[in-house]
């Protein structure tokens, strides 16, 4: 079955320090691929997508993401972590040819002064 | 400014009852979407509307039902058949309701219980 994994429920990090939240999916061909983040009690907003070309992508907000076609997998990196950073990461992928995007559990990033 | 605009914030539901979500866009987007998010689930599809007059049911459609009469509006109505109705619900579109497209949020609904 299809299906988007994040491993870490839960990430706590200080700030000014680096992050890497991870994603991985399991679907045959080369899916289209996204990071949101969930401020609390607020929609998602759209950090970043991949879909073809160069496997390193860069975001909003000083957010970057590697695509490894040999892991399966998305993870999303930020070389400094800012207070205002803390919130809710969701990766979701969607396949070519289809109408629906699943998105994963999600990893809450809480962020230490 | 564009975007989606979802109503109320808050939501509280009596047993039995049937209650309405209001979800409108004016991003002249023809893809809509309804997604329940529970803690550490994510988001599931509910249900997702590509045109007027037409729509379909995603994983957990049971106990919820949706009408597209105009293209900006996308309502969604948790009927007393859903048992277990406390969540957080979002609505999303999309400009034509392919996956490669970015989905843009509104801000949701939080839905309990009396």
């Amino acid at each position: 079955a299809q299906s988007v994994t994040q491993p870490d429920i839960h990430i706590t990090v200080s700030e000014g320090a680096s992050l890497e939240l991870r994603c991985n999916y399991s679907y045959g061909a080369t899916p289209y691929l996204f990071w949101y983040v969930q401020s609390p009690g607020q929609g998602l907003q759209l950090l970043l997508k991949y879909f073809s070309g160069d496997t390193l992508v860069q975001g909003i907000k000083g957010f970057e993401a590697e695509f490894k076609r040999s892991q399966s997998s998305f993870n999303l990196r930020k070389p400094s972590v800012h207070w205002s950073d803390a919130a809710e990461y969701f990766c979701a992928v969607g396949l070519s040819g289809r109408d629906k995007v699943i998105f994963g559990p999600g990893t809450s990033l809480s962020v230490i002064p | 400014d564009g975007g989606i605009t979802q109503s109320p914030k808050y939501l509280f539901r009596k047993e039995g009852q049937n209650v309405t979500l209001s979800c409108e866009q004016n991003l002249n987007h023809d893809a809509m979407y309804w997604y329940r998010q529970d803690p550490g689930q994510g988001l599931r599809l509910i249900y997702y509307s590509q045109i007027v007059n037409d729509f379909q049911k995603g994983d957990i459609a049971e106990g919820y039902s949706v009408s597209r009469e105009k293209k900006e509006s996308f309502p969604l109505t948790v009927t007393s058949a859903q048992k277990n109705p406390t969540a957080f619900y979002l609505c999303a579109s999309t400009i034509s309701g392919q996956s490669n497209q970015p989905q843009h949020f509104g801000y949701g609904t939080r839905l309990s219980i009396l």
